[in-house]
């Protein structure tokens, strides 16, 4: 009863370094989520992928963010040289389709990321 | 004009006691509604969907009005492990798949 797996669980990086955060989705879901939650702020919507495809990208911020769904393995959201500013706990969900009844999004146990 | 829009709270009752949260939404074009519930700022955990004609689960009740573009969650009979933070969720589908979360209403319940 596997559900959305992320790791690392915790992270840290000095500023300038890259961070790698790994999602693989429940088994049966094709439809990968990502979204932030800066400390004390609600959850946001950053990115929406497909395998092979970005669907919806328009929570990414426009630099240093990039992600992907391969073919074979998990989702990678990649932060380039992190700031401070990028510390947040990174979720990762997933769903079955897009379509109405098949939306309902599943969360990961997130990734805490700390930049020192 | 917050897309979701929550009292945050904290809601701070005795165990029994029955609790109402409610949530309003900008755009009428969402098409679902979601109530997720977040303990201590660890992964979000579906609560239960939201539907015109409303939905039960337990002492769980939500109901939505779109005309008002307003959603409800009643909670009968609190216990302790009630405790979170509860997230109001909208999805404005169109092939989207986008989920607006509100920024949650702390429920504390107390001995």
């Amino acid at each position: 009863n596997a559900g959305v797996m992320q790791n690392p669980r915790h992270l840290v990086r000095r500023r300038g370094q890259e961070a790698r955060l790994r999602c693989s989705p429940m088994k049966g879901h094709s439809h990968v989520y990502w979204y932030r939650q800066l400390p004390e702020e609600g959850l946001k919507f950053m990115v929406y992928l497909q395998k092979e495809n970005i669907i919806d990208e328009s929570g990414m911020p426009k630099e240093r963010f990039s992600a992907e769904f391969p073919k074979e393995g998990p989702s990678i959201l990649r932060i380039q040289q992190v700031v401070r500013g990028d510390s947040a706990a990174y979720f990762c969900a997933s769903s079955q389709a897009g379509g109405v009844g098949q939306e309902t999004q599943y969360f990961g146990p997130g990734t805490r990321l700390l930049v020192l | 004009r917050k897309e979701v829009e929550q009292d945050p709270g904290p809601f701070n009752v005795p165990e029994g006691a029955t609790v109402a949260f409610n949530c309003t939404y900008s755009n009428s074009a969402s098409q679902s509604f979601f109530w997720y519930r977040q303990d201590c700022r660890k992964e979000p955990k579906l609560l239960m969907s939201v539907y015109s004609s409303g939905n039960e689960d337990g002492r769980f009740t939500a109901q939505l009005n779109r005309a008002s573009q307003y959603i409800s969650l009643l909670i009968r009979d609190s216990k302790l492990s009630d405790s979170a933070t509860y997230l109001c969720v909208v999805n404005r589908g169109g092939g989207g798949n986008k989920l607006t979360f509100g920024t949650g209403t702390q429920l504390k319940v107390e001995l």
